[in-house]
């Protein structure tokens, strides 16, 4: 089972819908959560951490679900500009070091 | 903001050259890393580093060396290049929560 899995899309949508994204992890003891979003031939750019109480930043809500190991992330009143693929990544102590863990992104396309 | 830059954004390089990648990040931070990222497989860690002179594998450092001589550089050495090695490489570095990438050397190796 891969460390951290994430549906690789696309997901089609048309602007102005909410869609929502979850990335699930194996690693029980796994301490801190964000999601990335990366641009078409662009580098991966931090958007939120994740926390247990959940977060919200605008238009974005990112929830994290230990007892299912699961995190989210809801985006409403979807943007043409939000077209990205976004990166989920779970950090867990091993070794001494945290060590960071990305998933493989899910595909995001709002659609005119 | 910080900044992290790479010292090339496109490098085509022949088999079995030597091969140097630089990352330089402004912010004083701590933790530097090197990744690959390929289609379908995503971003994958090669070298790690929490220290000066310090540095610790990551998941696939078969074919790379690394060096950390000052704090705000970190260097991906490619000690003879080979073609399964072409990919888009990033630097990233961070202080507590989070990672901020540069903007990735794109490596073609013929």
């Amino acid at each position: 089972r891969k460390e951290v899995e994430q549906d690789p899309g696309p997901f089609n949508v048309p602007e102005g819908a909410t869609v929502a994204f979850n990335c699930t992890y194996s690693n029980s003891a796994s301490q801190s959560f964000f999601w990335y979003r990366q641009d078409c031939r662009k580098e991966p750019k931090l958007l939120m951490s994740v926390y247990s109480s959940g977060n919200e930043d605008g238009r974005f809500t990112a929830q994290l679900n230990r007892a299912s190991q699961y995190i989210s992330l809801l985006i409403r009143d979807s943007k043409l500009s939000d077209s990205a693929t976004y990166l989920c990544v779970v950090n867990f102590l091993s070794g001494g070091y945290q060590k960071v863990t990305f998933g493989t992104g899910t595909k995001l396309q709002v659609i005119p | 903001d910080v900044k992290v830059t790479q010292s090339s954004r496109y490098l085509v390089k022949r088999t079995g050259e030597k091969v140097f990648l630089e990352c330089v990040q402004d912010m004083d931070h701590e933790n530097m890393f090197w990744y690959r990222q390929d289609p379908g497989l995503g971003l994958r860690l090669i070298y790690f580093s929490y220290d000066v002179k310090m540095k610790e594998k990551g998941d696939i450092p078969e074919g790379y060396s690394v060096s950390r001589e000052k704090k705000e550089r970190f260097s991906l050495i490619l000690e003879s290049a080979s073609t399964n090695q072409t990919s888009m490489y990033l630097c990233a570095s961070s202080q507590q929560y989070g990672q901020y990438f540069g903007p990735g050397t794109r490596l073609t190796v013929t």
